[in-house]
């Protein structure tokens, strides 16, 4: 099955610097990318997704990179705000059928320093 | 409102007793799992339900049973729960897994067993 790697598992950044977090997974027939953000006590939801026949996609601060050749993937948070503190969750899919859906990375708590 | 609805939000139990969890959406969407998060080890699915009557294992079923008995509804049974099973948990449903839709999430139901 899908295995998904998630880094840093902690991520510290000052007010208003960009915010990088990489994933990496196994199964080169995974075409689907959702990224999700749950803060404190609340449920995940999703924030930006891609799909394998796209490389890059941005919604205003926030953007997702892709590389199928090397199996990673990006999310990328521009001039970081305090409402951008929470844990972050990448995952992985395979739309052609596979039933047991999306496969998470383990997260990665962002702190957003003032 | 579009929702996915998850009942208690939070539970405190005995080894032994069993409880339901139940989960119901609103959205007419075919595709309802659960999820387990615990630190560390971020979302770890137990079960999925492609459709009605339609069920199967995820990463971590063990001690777990579910069903699908009316598209909306996809309750989570612990016939005897063990501490181990002590864990926040979330109900998800997306339109159809096989198109990549994005899961919805529900708020959680935060289980503690003694």
């Amino acid at each position: 099955g899908e295995n998904v790697e998630q880094h840093p598992s902690t991520l510290s950044v000052q007010e208003g610097d960009s915010a990088v977090i990489k994933c990496t997974y196994s199964d080169s027939a995974s075409n689907y990318f959702p990224w999700y953000k749950q803060e404190l006590g609340k449920r995940p939801q999703l924030i930006i997704d891609i799909r394998s026949n796209v490389g890059e996609k941005k919604d205003q601060r926030i953007a997702v990179t892709l590389n199928k050749t090397a199996k990673h993937f990006s999310l990328h948070i521009t001039e970081t705000q305090p409402e951008d503190s929470a844990v972050y969750f990448c995952a992985a899919d395979y739309s052609g059928g596979g039933a047991d859906g999306l496969t998470f990375g383990k997260g990665t708590h962002l702190i957003i320093q003032p | 409102e579009a929702q996915v609805t998850q009942n208690p939000r939070y539970l405190i139990t005995v080894t032994g007793k069993k409880l339901t969890v139940t989960c119901s959406q609103n959205m007419n969407h075919e595709y309802m799992s659960w999820y387990r998060q615990d630190p560390g080890l971020g979302l770890r699915q137990i079960y999925y339900s492609m459709n009605v009557e339609v069920t199967d294992k995820g990463d971590v079923p063990e001690g777990y049973k579910v069903s699908r008995k009316e598209k909306r509804n996809f309750p989570l049974i612990l016939e005897s729960p063990s501490p181990n099973q002590t864990s926040l948990y979330f109900c998800a449903s997306s339109l159809r897994q096989a198109y990549n839709s994005p899961l919805h999430f529900g708020n959680g139901t935060r289980l503690t067993v003694t």
